[in-house]
């Protein structure tokens, strides 16, 4: 079944730096999901990718998943307090949907 | 309307308790879902209802039951359950598309504790 790995675990930047957060996948991604969560609240939906080398842009973070769709990665740039929260991945465990596994999730702080 | 709303938003319960989260949704959505999230950890799928009918449940012990009375509301009714139970449950729904389309929206969940 689909697996997910996250890196970094945690992650501590000044404001108005930029961050790199990365997902990895042991299996071809089917949809590949990513979630920002503030501690104890409901997940909040950012962005979907689903062909490979897609990318996608929203404000101020940018997703993309490689070639290969095993890997995506979510840029954030100029960071900000307001992006501080946990960010999940979440892929599809099967091709027909529904069947939905998360990512252990990268803590970010941002420093004011 | 883009929400999914829950209540309640803290439940707490003794083991012999008998109770019920609710969720509900205005959105069309026909794929509706239960997950149970642990501190510091990421929700775990339990149940997902598509057109009404329980496709998917994720060996989740029969303590927990769920219900889909109509196409907007998804319920879980407690009973008997464990402090390891303890955790948020958060709701989901999204469009019944297969192939991989399934951006879900989440409720902002309800926080049980098992005493």
């Amino acid at each position: 079944s689909q697996e997910l790995e996250q890196s970094p675990q945690s992650l501590i930047v000044q404001e108005g730096k930029n961050l790199t957060i990365n997902c990895t996948s042991s299996k071809t991604l089917y949809g590949l999901y990513w979630y920002k969560q503030k501690y104890g609240e409901g997940l909040i939906f950012l962005m979907m990718l689903q062909k490979g080398g897609e990318e996608k842009s929203h404000e101020k973070i940018t997703a993309k998943l490689d070639e290969k769709k095993q890997q995506s990665s979510l840029h954030i740039t100029a960071s900000q307090p307001s992006h501080a929260g946990i960010y999940l991945c979440g892929a599809d465990r099967f091709m027909y949907g529904q069947n939905f596994v998360f990512g252990p999730g990268t803590r970010l702080s941002v420093l004011p | 309307d883009t929400e999914v709303t829950q209540t309640p938003k803290h439940l707490v319960m003794g083991m012999t308790n008998k109770k019920s989260l609710k969720c509900e949704q205005h959105m069309g959505h026909r794929a509706m879902y239960w997950y149970k999230q642990k501190a510091k950890k990421p929700p775990e799928l339990m149940f997902v209802y598509s057109y009404e009918k329980l496709s998917i449940n994720e060996s989740v012990p029969s303590r927990f039951s769920p219900e889909c009375p109509n196409s907007s509301l998804l319920n879980l009714h407690l009973h008997a359950l464990q402090p390891e139970d303890s955790a948020l449950y958060l709701c989901a729904s999204s469009q019944a598309e297969t192939g991989g389309w399934n951006e879900q929206f989440f409720g902002p969940g309800t926080r049980l504790t098992v005493l």
